[in-house]
């Protein structure tokens, strides 16, 4: 089974743009989850979504968003950049919500490192 | 309230030495509390988990023991190999947070040969 897979992998952006992460879970998980890490804040949530529907937020300002596919797919979006939120982005598919088969573990990919410049 | 406090920053041990990272909490709603493990370029990966009716669980060399009345809980690693090499971050959910998991600041643990 495939695990979380996360594009790209890599990405350089300068002050002002914005930029758009896409995450696919492994197949059969319908919750994905995104969370920012740093070396000052460590690892921190940004939101969740499940069936399409956005189940949690972190304390992030706007300018962070996402959405989810019916296909259980993921992309979050940053507007106007800043530099502090050069950070490695990870997202995370589970089986939350989807009864007996969870067991609360979250899968996570290897992240988008996006550099602000 | 809703902070996870690990410690500690980093640790040193022998092979064959016996780690020991440790994990406060304070929100009393918190009732999943899991161990992940990162490699450098890679994503955290599930360790083991333990939920509050127990007060230890263990898994191959891995052990959470865990104390609800002092909101503590902590992973010990025995027999510990470079290959363990790696850091460490403690995290704690509740039923209604979802897949929100509040990490610790995390542990980088360095096993020497």
């Amino acid at each position: 089974k495939a695990g979380v897979t996360q594009t790209p992998r890599y990405l350089i952006k300068t002050r002002g743009q914005q930029v758009t992460l896409s995450c696919s879970p492994i197949s059969g998980h319908r919750s994905v989850s995104w969370y920012q890490q740093t070396p000052g804040q460590g690892l921190q949530f940004l939101f969740e979504y499940f069936s399409e529907t956005q189940r949690n937020k972190g304390n992030f300002p706007g300018r962070f968003s996402g959405r989810q596919f019916s296909n259980s797919r993921s992309e979050m979006n940053v507007s106007t950049l800043e530099l502090g939120d050069s950070a490695l982005y990870l997202c995370a598919s589970s089986l939350l919500g989807q009864g007996a088969a969870n067991t609360g573990e979250l899968f996570f990919g290897e992240g988008s490192r996006l550099t602000v410049l | 309230q809703q902070q996870v406090k690990q410690s500690p920053q980093s640790l040193i041990v022998q092979k064959g030495g016996i780690p020991i990272i440790n994990c406060a909490y304070e929100n009393t709603a918190f009732d999943y509390f899991p161990w992940y493990q990162q490699f450098p370029g890679k994503g955290p990966a599930l360790l083991i988990a333990i939920r509050p009716d127990v007060s230890e669980k263990k898994e191959g060399r891995f052990t959470i023991s865990f104390n609800k009345s002092a909101k503590q809980f902590s992973l010990h690693i025995m027999d510990s190999q470079p290959g363990d090499s790696a850091t460490y971050f403690c995290a704690a959910s509740s039923k209604t947070s979802g897949s929100r998991l509040t990490f610790g600041e995390g542990t980088q643990l360095t096993v020497n040969p």
